[in-house]
């Protein structure tokens, strides 16, 4: 089973540009998390998908960030415009249905590393 | 005061010994717990989850859990240098819909 697709790996953009990321997550799981992470620490959420429906969107800085998953399976986020703070890991986590398991495992792709000049 | 707490670390364990790592959270409806290990330039692995009381244990690896006291751990015994990463907690409320982490504790096994 694939795990859970981003790109790209990495990104170096000069302030004022925008930038955008792609996630595919996991066949079959209908939960999708964009986190940032900065140097040294955990991640932070910044939207959750239920479906194509983002239901926790609160930590997503909304003047300068959008996200959308159109057709509830992919998703993009982008960043425009970008400023230095936003320097960070952009990870994409995706969470299937914990049906009769009882489990709420969240697995994480790759992550894109963006570096702004 | 942050919601979940680690210690940074580095937590430094020789070859072969146990690696005990601590969490605490403030949340006292959170329901699910995670241990996700991450080695230095790449993506959080889900290594332990527990829902409940107790300990579980899966291979090298036991987790332990305090809702009482609000606090989980993770054991690693007969650590090896590649277990060397930073070790996340994660806590989240029912469904696991929010992840809340910690900001890691770092661990060195020293052959």
């Amino acid at each position: 089973e694939a795990g859970v697709v981003q790109s790209p790996r990495y990104k170096i953009i000069e302030k004022k540009q925008p930038v955008a990321f792609w996630c595919n997550p996991i066949s079959g799981h209908n939960t999708l998390y964009w986190y940032r992470q900065n140097l040294g620490q955990g991640p932070e959420l910044l939207i959750r998908y239920e479906n194509e429906e983002a239901v926790d969107d609160s930590q997503l800085p909304k003047d300068r960030f959008s996200a959308e998953r159109l057709k509830g399976v992919d998703s993009t986020l982008k960043i425009q415009p970008a400023e230095l703070g936003d320097s960070a890991v952009y990870l994409c986590a995706s969470k299937g249905d914990s049906g009769t398991s009882g489990t709420y495992e969240q697995f994480f792709g790759p992550g894109t590393r963006l570096t702004v000049l | 005061q942050k919601e979940v707490e680690q210690n940074s670390g580095p937590l430094s364990v020789p070859e072969g010994a146990i690696a005990s790592l601590n969490c605490t959270y403030s949340d006292r409806g959170s329901q699910s717990f995670f241990w996700y290990r991450q080695y230095s330039g790449k993506s959080p692995e889900l290594i332990m989850s527990i829902y409940s009381n107790g300990d579980k244990e899966d291979g090298r690896f036991t987790a332990q859990l305090n809702k009482a006291s609000q606090y989980v751990s993770l054991l690693i015994r007969d650590s090896q240098p590649s277990d060397s990463a930073t070790y996340l907690c994660a806590v989240s409320g029912a469904a696991g819909n929010k992840l809340t982490f910690g900001g890691g504790t770092r661990v060195l096994v020293k052959p």
